[in-house]
């Protein structure tokens, strides 16, 4: 089951504009990661934010969760084409097995 | 470090045949896993381990086997190929549970 819902499915933006995309999961949980997949390739950690967090901040990256109803935002500022991407929430129930989304599919035109 | 290795990138098999995916970690993690990708998905947790000698069951476990002899090294075994298995295998590994996870770049598999 996926218990993280990304939205939207694709985002289409213009070099140096910011990119938000959202995540819902469904039961409680530990922690949220979000983590990043260029074409082809593995998966790359972006942040991890716990259940007692609201915010956290990388660099250009803003991550938000509200627990209370049960959603984060991941929020990309001033974005470069080498962001294209594909993008995923997973949740953590405490017990380390993270449950992932289907991801949006985040492309930056130069 | 060499981090998250795995081994063979590309492979090819015909219904029925068992290999074996290789994963290993030059981290000292303790906690290690594998998850699949289908298209257009996110990833399914298939097994994980907490430690050497310790594994359980993930999402969609049926028709993999695997075992955790060492810190290092967590095979994903298949026991008798199906095409519905064909997917990229991603190994994972992560230096307690609730941490960040480390992923490999990952075996495409492809059973006819």
């Amino acid at each position: 089951s996926q218990q993280g819902e990304e939205d939207p499915q694709a985002l289409s933006i213009q070099e140096g504009e910011n990119a938000t995309m959202n995540c819902s999961y469904k039961t409680s949980i530990n922690n949220l990661q979000w983590y990043r997949q260029n074409s082809g390739r593995g998966l790359v950690h972006l942040i991890l934010i716990r259940s007692n967090e609201r915010e956290k901040h990388s660099g250009r990256l803003r991550v938000t969760l509200d627990t209370s109803k049960k959603s984060s935002s991941l929020l990309i500022t001033a974005s470069r084409a080498a962001d294209t991407a594909s993008y995923f929430c997973a949740t953590d129930a405490g017990y380390g097995k993270l449950t992932f989304g289907q991801g949006t599919i985040l492309t930056v035109h130069p | 470090n060499a981090g998250v290795t795995q081994t063979p990138k590309f492979q090819v098999l015909k219904t029925g045949q068992s290999m074996t995916l290789q994963c290993a970690q030059d981290m000292n993690h303790e906690y290690m896993s594998w998850y699949r990708q289908d298209p257009g998905m996110g990833l399914r947790l298939i097994h994980y381990s907490v430690g050497a000698g310790i594994t359980d069951q993930g999402e969609v476990p049926n028709g993999y086997n695997v075992s955790r002899s060492t810190t290092e090294d967590f095979p994903l075994r298949l026991l008798s190929a199906a095409p519905s298995q064909t997917s990229v295998y991603f190994c994972a590994s992560s230096p307690d549970r609730g941490e960040t996870q480390y992923f490999g770049p990952g075996t495409r598999l492809l059973v006819l």
